[in-house]
């Protein structure tokens, strides 16, 4: 069974730097074709795509957000980590980390980040 | 403009079918992408639906039925999710999104209200 769990701290004050893991079981993220990437939902709003990293180490990045992402893998430990600089109230949302295999197939539950002083 | 447009919110009966679209930018032309539907409902992560590129280029999700299918009207340069014999749980938000320009890009969601 493939399952994905992300995990954080809920809240974090504006200019913090947010870690996000995504701790994975049921697959390798270095097997050739797989890919997991992190997307994040505002309340009542859309979800927006944010970092993807592949089984060969490539990453891509939102345009928008490139300069404060930095996405990563630990094979042996099954996680992906994402690091988001300078966080901002505009930034709390619920982060998804999600498998892409033909689609993006599997979903973490997600997790709620609060940006509050 | 956004690179994909979903109208917000879209109103069918039970038993009805109901045709959401996905409309791309001026100057990216809806044929050389696959589309790729998702089904949100609330307090619940996306969950993935189909894609759609052409007859022969398409992908059903896992367990989805087969009354959740995939089209595109080259004409209006959109990609469509037609959902026939609507029932009381497809009651959902419904999002697109394309990989363009080595990101990947969603749009805005429709709201979809089974009355």
């Amino acid at each position: 069974q493939v399952t994905l769990k992300e995990s954080g701290p809920a809240l974090v004050k504006p200019t913090q730097t947010l870690t996000l893991t995504c701790t994975f079981s049921g697959f390798s993220v270095s097997t050739s074709g797989m890919r997991v990437s992190w997307i994040r939902q505002p309340p009542g709003k859309a979800l927006e795509w944010l970092a993807r990293i592949d089984w060969d180490d490539e990453k891509f990045y939102s345009t928008s957000l490139k300069t404060r992402l930095t996405i990563s893998k630990d094979t042996s430990k099954n996680q992906v980590v994402l690091t988001m600089t300078n966080m901002d109230p505009v930034d709390t949302a619920t982060y998804y980390c999600a498998r892409f295999l033909g689609a993006f197939d599997i979903w973490g539950q997600g997790t709620m980040v609060t940006v509050s002083s | 403009q956004a690179v994909l447009t979903q109208p917000a919110s879209l109103s069918a009966s039970p038993g009805a079918s109901a045709s959401l679209t996905c409309t791309l930018r001026s100057g990216i032309n809806v044929g050389t992408y696959r589309i790729y539907w998702y089904q949100q409902k609330p307090g619940s992560p996306p969950q993935y639906l189909l894609r759609y590129k052409s007859d022969s280029d398409k992908q059903q999700g896992s367990g989805v039925p087969s009354r959740f299918s995939g089209s595109k009207d080259a004409s209006a340069n959109a990609g469509i999710l037609l959902i026939s014999g609507l029932q009381s749980e497809d009651e959902a938000d419904y999002y697109c999104t394309i990989w363009h320009s080595s990101a990947w890009v969603f749009g805005g969601g429709t709201k979809l209200t089974v009355l």
